[in-house]
């Protein structure tokens, strides 16, 4: 049982380029989110989902695109990424929203030069 | 604007003995909280939780405490094992209000031999 899968577990870029972080659960949550972690700062929210085909801006969603076009899978997106996106990116799933543990993935760190 | 604070950023405690991690938070309209464990290279994983009409969960060696009127929770830990070196994220949501939990900063727990 696999739960959340988050791909790729590590990648380097150069300023401006772009790139899709891929969460993929199995557990048919309905709720999906993305998360950054920086040092000192804990967990903050990108962006998140309620359902197939929803999106909701999180606490820091700026610079960054989401899609959920399938229930299990989560798409992150930095259209030109800058050095200030560098940072261990964190997808969850539960049920629902609020009550509901979070179940998170191993994390992708990316590194933006 | 810290919502929900983590205080020390790390605690030692010598293995046997009791682990005390504190969180506050501001939001008056939080019920639900929860305490998160995170392992280095890996996902945070859901610990134990505590909805507002109570003031204490049990769960093994893991008790949560919830003071309302100081806005205050804390989590023990006994006795404190080597497992349980880790770093301990607090979070708490606005259950039927609102989809997002908000984590603390987390603070870091070492088992001292």
């Amino acid at each position: 049982n696999a739960g959340v899968t988050q791909t790729p577990k590590f990648r380097v870029l150069k300023t401006g380029q772009s790139m899709t972080l891929l969460c993929a659960q199995d557990m048919n949550h309905e709720y999906m989110y993305w998360y950054r972690q920086d040092p000192g700062m804990g967990l903050r929210l990108i962006h998140y989902s309620v359902g197939e085909g929803t999106t909701a801006k999180g606490e820091v969603p700026d610079g960054y695109n989401v899609s959920r076009l399938k229930k299990q899978n989560f798409l992150l997106g930095l259209e030109s990424a800058a050095p200030s996106q560098t940072s261990v990116y964190f997808c969850a799933s539960s049920w629902t929203g609020g009550t509901q543990p979070q179940h998170f993935g191993d994390g992708t760190r990316l590194s933006i030069l | 604007d810290q919502q929900v604070k983590q205080n020390s950023p790390s605690l030692s405690v010598q293995e046997g003995r009791i682990s005390i991690l504190n969180c506050d938070y501001t939001n008056s309209m939080f019920d639900y909280f929860l305490w998160y464990k995170k392992y280095p290279a890996e996902g945070p994983t859901f610990l134990i939780s505590i909805s507002s009409i109570k003031d204490k969960n049990e769960d093994g060696r893991f008790t949560v405490f919830l003071n309302k009127s100081a806005k205050h929770l804390s989590l023990h830990i006994v006795p404190s094992q080597p497992g349980d070196s880790a770093v301990y994220f607090c979070a708490a949501s606005a259950s039927g209000r609102d989809d997002k939990i908000i984590f603390g900063k987390g603070t870091r727990l070492h088992i001292l031999p």
